[in-house]
């Protein structure tokens, strides 16, 4: 059981340069969510999802955009990405009901030069 | 919106017991959550209250009152790896179920 798989764990942009963040879970999750966390800073909500092609904004979106066309996947796009961008950023999914565990991917470090 | 607050850093000796406050404003609540993450790694669950008490997993406790939009976390029986940031999170009862997170305490274990 793979729980939450991101790919990629690293990664170097250009300023300008676009990219997609993966993130996979096989638990069946509904709500599923994407966080930036900077040095010394909490973890901080870019977009989350609570189901196939249902996406809602969170703290920070702007520069982001996602997709979620499979209820097992939640991509992540940079499309024009800038310095200000460089952060581990974290996926996470929970089950419905009353369960208040989220399940965590071990993080994408991505470098913007 | 939502907002926690959580103090910025704590210092503890090995063996003792330590509590770390956590207060939130939000506009629809569903429960409380607090996390474990290691310098370097992804955050951990540790605890859920979705209901005023107390909750116990071991050494870790968590404690909820809804009516003052409050909660803790009690370590108990230190140890030099609880060493940690440690971070709440309150999730919301909306139907997009939205999870935000405090800035974090950093836990710091003294000999």
């Amino acid at each position: 059981n793979a729980g939450v798989t991101q790919t990629p764990k690293f990664r170097v942009l250009k300023t300008g340069q676009s990219m997609t963040l993966l993130c996979a879970q096989d638990m069946n999750h509904e709500y599923m969510y994407w966080y930036r966390q900077d040095p010394g800073m909490g973890l901080r909500l870019i977009h989350y999802s609570v189901g196939e092609g249902t996406t809602a904004k969170g703290e920070v979106p702007d520069g982001y955009n996602v997709s979620r066309l499979k209820k097992q996947n939640f991509l992540l796009g940079l499309e024009s990405a800038a310095p200000s961008q460089t952060s581990v950023y974290f996926c996470a999914s929970i089950a419905g009901g009353d369960t208040g565990e989220l399940f965590f991917g071990e993080g994408s470090r991505l470098t913007v030069l | 919106g939502q907002s926690l607050e959580q103090p910025s850093e704590v210092t503890a000796v090995e063996g003792a017991i330590v509590q770390i406050n956590c207060t939130y404003q939000t506009s629809g609540f569903y429960g409380l959550s607090w996390y474990q993450q290691h310098d370097g790694g992804a955050p951990t669950f540790l605890s859920y209250n979705a209901l005023d008490g107390l909750e116990e997993t071991g050494r870790f406790s968590s404690f909820l009152s809804r009516s003052d939009s409050y909660g803790y976390l009690l370590l108990q029986e230190l140890q030099m790896k609880d060493s940690a940031s440690y971070f709440c999170a309150v999730r919301d009862s909306g139907g997009y179920q939205k999870v935000t997170f405090g800035t974090g305490t950093k836990l710091q274990v003294i000999p």
